[in-house]
């Protein structure tokens, strides 16, 4: 089985640009999750979705948004980017059955300049 | 809210010797899981072990095994025969209902 892919791998963007963020679970896993990663706040949960529904949300504003589609793909958008926002996203799946153990993608690498 | 404690920023270890990495919780839920995942340097995450907090068994994965404390709200990974490839960032977390919390991490070096 091919695991979780996520495209880009490496984004350049400015502030106040706005970016999305796919990410391809596992055949077969329903529910994505959405993790942003710095080095000073560490790994921070951002959503959770579930055949197409949000689960779950962090503690994010609003500018950091997300979706799934019927095949399980994934994305998330970040609108008007802050300097803060430089972070590895790492996008995470899971099966119905084992649904907590989360398979990770190899993340999404954006440098807000 | 609960949240996962490493207070080990870094670690080192011989190769082939043992090392333990520590991890503390804080619930008030009875049910819920713990995991060890591993990030290598600029490579994916991969989950480590898993552990049922209903289990009072602790979790084995060959050269790495757990010792899960409920009541002392504890759960430390302990590799052993260390490796160079066990080199990375370890990760502690914790799920309960769809909500999964990472500790900090500690940085394991191994030493040849």
């Amino acid at each position: 089985k091919a695991g979780v892919t996520q495209t880009p791998r490496y984004l350049i963007k400015t502030r106040g640009q706005q970016v999305t963020l796919s990410c391809s679970p596992i055949s077969g896993h329903r529910s994505v999750s959405w993790y942003q990663q710095t080095p000073g706040q560490g790994l921070q949960f951002l959503f959770e979705y579930f055949s197409e529904t949000q689960r779950n949300k962090g503690n994010f504003p609003g500018r950091f948004s997300g979706r799934q589609f019927s095949n399980s793909r994934s994305e998330m958008n970040v609108s008007t980017l802050e300097l803060g926002d430089s972070a590895l996203y790492l996008c995470a799946s899971s099966s119905f059955d084992r649904y907590n153990e989360q398979f990770f993608g190899p993340g999404t690498r954006l440098t807000v300049l | 809210a609960q949240t996962v404690t490493q207070s080990q920023p870094e670690m080192s270890v011989q190769e082939a010797e043992t090392v333990t990495l520590s991890c503390t919780y804080d619930t008030s839920e009875s049910d819920y899981y713990l995991f060890w995942y591993k990030q290598p340097p600029s490579r994916q995450m991969i989950l480590v072990i898993r552990q049922e907090a209903y289990k009072q068994q602790n979790a084995t994965e060959n050269r790495f095994s757990v010792n899960f404390q409920k009541a002392a709200k504890s759960f430390s990974l302990k590799i052993s025969d260390s490796q160079l490839g066990d080199a990375a960032m370890y990760f502690c977390a914790y799920w309960d209902n769809n909500d999964m919390r990472f500790g900090a991490g500690t940085r394991l070096t191994v030493k040849p």
